[in-house]
Formats: structure tokens, sequence, C-alpha cells
């Protein structure tokens, strides 16, 4: 069975402290893996998406990689908007089936 | 462009009665897929449906069915209520081309089963 494991489930950190989300994953066959932002009480809000071993991408202070079991979520010097639970997701095979992990809660104080 | 569509926002429901949630995807995407998201459970797969078939399912049981339009549209039917219900339901399209696979997701209906 697919699973997906975030670590840590809540992170605090103060405004332009520098961290890391992880995403561990345990699939055959990866097709895809996908970092969501969501903000409370709205739907999730797409961000990257991975599709193979040693693959970048960036956004703004966001920067996400892949390895062949994980994804980190790089947030440099993060700022208050950035406060939301970040999701991570693995699409396996064909078709949309795609697995969420349960997400990390970040806040950033001011 | 006009964003994930879903009616409606909010629905109070006592048990034993059924309920029909509405999704209207982005224009041009034709795979809609559905989940159920919990404080405990994080977002769950229910179904997903592309040019009117169902092609995956999550392990939900009976009660929760879907369909699809010819225009793309969805809606998911849940009967007989259970308080273990209440979630916001979630509805996201895709593109599905090559390369293109991300979900963009929809604001939810907040479900609640008293």
């Amino acid at each position: 069975e697919d699973q997906v494991t975030q670590s840590p489930e809540a992170l605090r950190l103060q405004e332009g402290e520098s961290s890391s989300l992880n995403c561990s994953y345990t699939v055959s066959g990866l097709r895809g893996l996908f970092w969501y932002r969501q903000d409370p009480g709205k739907g999730p809000e797409f961000l990257f998406t991975l599709y193979s071993a040693g693959e970048e991408k960036e956004k703004e202070r966001l920067k996400a990689t892949l390895t062949k079991k994980e994804s980190f979520l790089h947030i440099t010097a993060p700022k208050p908007e950035d406060s939301a639970t970040y999701l991570c997701a693995v699409q396996v095979g064909g078709y949309q089936k795609v697995t969420f992990g349960i997400g990390t809660k970040l806040q950033v104080i001011p | 462009k006009a964003g994930v569509t879903q009616t409606p926002r909010y629905l109070i429901k006592t048990r034993g009665q059924q309920v029909t949630l509405s999704c209207s995807p982005i224009s041009g995407h034709r795979s809609v897929s559905w989940y159920q998201q919990t404080p405990g459970q994080g977002l769950q797969f229910l179904f997903e449906y592309f040019s009117e078939t169902q092609r995956n399912k999550g392990n939900f049981p009976g009660r929760f069915s879907g369909r699809q339009f010819s225009n793309s549209r969805s809606e998911m039917n849940v009967s007989t209520l259970e308080l273990g219900d209440s979630a916001l339901y979630l509805c996201a399209s895709s593109l599905e081309i090559a390369g293109d696979d991300e979900q963009f997701f929809g604001p939810g209906t907040r479900l609640t089963v008293l």
C-alpha cells in the first residue's frame, strides 16, 4: 500500500528562520510528487510537481527537492504569510489516484 | 480563467439523510477527483472521473457515489448519512496532459451531520 509520511506535524519558526519540511514515501512506480499549500477553510493550492530523483523546483522562498525515497520543501527566510499547512502527495501509475500525507502545519511568527 | 467551483459551500444534515454535492472543473479539464478531508485522516481519495467514466475509486463504502456529466461537471452523493461523514469534501480537476498532472482544488463543501 502506498504510504506518505510528513514530518514534523507542526513547525513554529521565527520570521527569517529557514527550515525544511520532509515528505517520505513508500510507493511502487512513482509517477509524480506534488506539494500543496492549504490555508484554513480553503482548498489546497498547488505549488510544485517533481517527477524524478534529483529534480528541484523553486518559487519565491520555497524550494522543493526529490530523492528516491523522500522530498524536502525548503523555506528560506520565511514570512508570516507563509503560515499554512503544507501537503505532500504522490501519484502512482496512471490516472489521478493520488495519496496525500497528513501535512505539516507551519507557523511563522513576526 | 475561473477556478474550480463547488456548491454548496456549507451543508447541515441529519443522520440518515442523503446529500448531493456539485463540482464544476476548470474549463478544459476532463478529470475530476473527489476527496474527503478530516482533521485526523487528512485528505482521503474518494473517486476520480474522466470523460463520464469512473477510473479510480478509494476505500469508501458504497454509500458514497458520484458521476460526471458530458460537460465535465461532477456530482457526488452520500446516502444514509452518518455522524462520521462530517468533513470537508474537496473536488479537484486536472488537465491531464503528459507532464501536466497537477490537480487544482476547489474551496470545498463543509458538511456537518447532526
